[in-house]
């Protein structure tokens, strides 16, 4: 079956640590994208790639890295700098950067204490 | 400290009863929008979509429909049923200085059996 998928679904952190939310897609898709959830907001974007080995800030990237090593993958690290990182992460992938539907992930729910 | 909204606009309807979800958007440029439909804990889910040069366009049940003028979508629901509560966002695309899409905050719409 094609499709994108995040793991671990759940994720806890002590403060201070680095973690890494892992994105797979199998749809041969060029773009990926990585959005952040907080309860009752709509969907923030922190990275984005349009193709491999190049991404892009999104509108909240601050305290956030991303890799595009391989097209399949598309890795956040949510490090200590990251004033507020317990959230609902989304990951994504599109044909192409542009008018297009995108695919979401299952998601990650990061809690850090 | 970053603000959260915790209360989404709620729309209540009967099973059986049509839905109409609004949205407003934000750039008169956009030229490509989409519903999508997220369950708890999921990723959200293409609905259907609208290209700029329609005003309307019908799915399985559900019909989009565009007011450029206004800047006003809206998805309708037919005979809506108790697998149809979700959250409910709209998404505008636009080509300006590259594509950026841009998530509304949200709809919860609830059925009561």
């Amino acid at each position: 079956d094609g499709g994108i998928t995040q793991s671990p679904k759940y994720l806890f952190r002590k403060e201070g640590q680095n973690v890494t939310l892992s994105c797979e897609q199998n749809l041969n898709h060029d773009a990926m994208y990585w959005y952040r959830q907080d309860p009752g907001q709509g969907l923030r974007l922190i990275y984005y790639s349009q193709i491999v080995n190049d991404f892009q800030k999104g509108d909240i990237a601050e305290g956030y890295s991303v890799s595009r090593e391989k097209k399949e993958s598309f890795p956040l690290t949510v490090t200590s700098a990251q004033k507020n990182p317990t959230a609902f992460y989304l990951c994504a992938s599109s044909i192409r950067s542009g008018p297009y539907e995108q695919y979401f992930g299952p998601g990650t729910r990061l809690t850090v204490t | 400290g970053e603000s959260v909204g915790l209360h989404l606009p709620t729309l209540s309807v009967q099973e059986g009863d049509n839905s109409i979800i609004n949205c407003a958007y934000s750039n008169s440029a956009s030229d490509y929008f989409i519903w999508y439909k997220q369950e708890s804990g999921k990723g959200p889910q293409f609905i259907i979509d609208i290209r700029s040069n329609m005003d309307k366009r019908q799915g399985q049940r559900v019909t989009v429909l565009l007011n450029k003028t206004v800047k006003h979508l809206s998805l309708q629901i037919a005979a809506t049923q108790p697998g149809d509560s979700a959250v409910y966002f709209c998404a505008e695309i636009s080509n300006t200085g590259g594509f950026k899409t841009i998530f509304g905050a949200g709809t919860r719409l609830f059925v009561k059996a």
